[in-house]
C-alpha cells in the first residue's frame, strides 16, 4: 500500500520558470516531510524538509508547502535551472525513523 | 565530514548465491537504514538499525537480513538470490535527534543473473 504518492512521473519546465512538484500522502500520523533530489548513479541528496507544525519552509530557490488537511506536499523551485534536472522524491516519516518514499518525479529543465 | 560510504558499488551474482553489502555511516550518526530501489519504484524500506539493534523492518522476506556493529557500520545480507532482487541498494544514516533527515550513500547496484 503506497502511503506516499507522486502522481506525475515527469515534468518539463523552461529555464527561469517555476517548477512545482507534488506529493500526496494518506497517513495522518506522518509529521515530518522531506524532498530529495537524485542524479543517475548517485544516492538521493537531501534538499529540504518541513515538520507538521509548519505549512511552509524556504531554503534559497526551494520552498516546500504542506497542506495537512489535504494531505498534500509540494516543492517549488524558482527560478529553475538546467542543473535542477534530476529525479525528485518526496518522503514522509511517522517519527519512528521509518521513512516512506514516493515513486519520484523526473524533472527536466530546458535551457 | 565524510559522507555515507557503501561498498561495493557494483555486484553481479547468479541466482541462488548470497551477497553481503557494506555501509559506513557519517561519523556520529548512530542510525543506519537500508532501502531498495527498483526501476519505476520509489525507495522501499528494508530495515533500520540503531545501537546494534534492529528497530524497524519493512515488508521483505527473511532472505534479507542485516546487522550493525558497535562502530555503527552496517552490513546487509541477501541469501538465495532471485532475479527480482536486482536493484540499487541504498544505505542511509541519520542523527535521530528530533526530526533528522536521512543522508544516503551512492548505493550498491546488484545484478542477479
Amino acid at each position: 500500500d503506497q502511503q506516499v504518492k507522486q502522481n506525475s512521473p515527469s515534468l518539463s519546465v523552461q529555464e527561469g520558470r517555476i517548477s512545482i512538484l507534488n506529493c500526496d500522502y494518506t497517513n495522518s500520523m506522518f509529521d515530518y516531510f522531506l524532498w530529495y533530489k537524485k542524479y543517475p548513479a548517485e544516492g538521493p541528496t537531501f534538499l529540504i524538509s518541513i515538520s507538521s507544525i509548519k505549512d511552509k519552509n524556504e531554503d534559497g530557490r526551494f520552498t516546500v508547502f504542506l497542506n495537512k488537511s489535504a494531505k498534500h506536499l509540494s516543492l517549488h523551485i524558482v527560478p529553475s535551472q538546467p542543473g535542477d534536472s534530476a529525479v525528485y522524491f518526496c518522503a514522509a516519516s511517522d517519527n519512528f525513523n521509518k521513512f516512506y518514499f514516493g515513486s519520484g518525479t523526473k524533472l527536466n529543465v530546458k535551457p | 565530514k565524510a559522507g555515507v560510504t557503501q561498498t561495493p558499488r557494483y555486484l553481479i551474482k547468479t541466482r541462488g548465491q548470497q551477497v553481503t553489502l557494506s555501509c559506513s555511516p557519517i561519523s556520529g550518526h548512530r542510525s543506519v537504514s537500508w532501502y531498495q530501489q527498483t526501476p519505476g519504484q520509489g525507495l522501499q524500506f528494508l530495515f533500520e538499525y540503531f545501537s546494534e539493534t534492529q528497530r524497524n523492518k519493512g515488508n521483505f522476506p527473511g532472505r534479507f537480513s542485516g546487522r550493525q556493529f558497535s562502530n555503527s557500520r552496517s552490513e546487509m545480507n541477501v541469501s538465495t538470490l532471485e532475479l527480482g532482487d536486482s536493484a540499487l541498494y541504498l544505505c542511509a544514516s541519520s542523527l535521530v535527534v528530533g526530526n533528522s533527515p536521512l543522508h544516503f550513500g551512492n548505493g550498491t547496484r546488484l545484478t542477479v543473473t
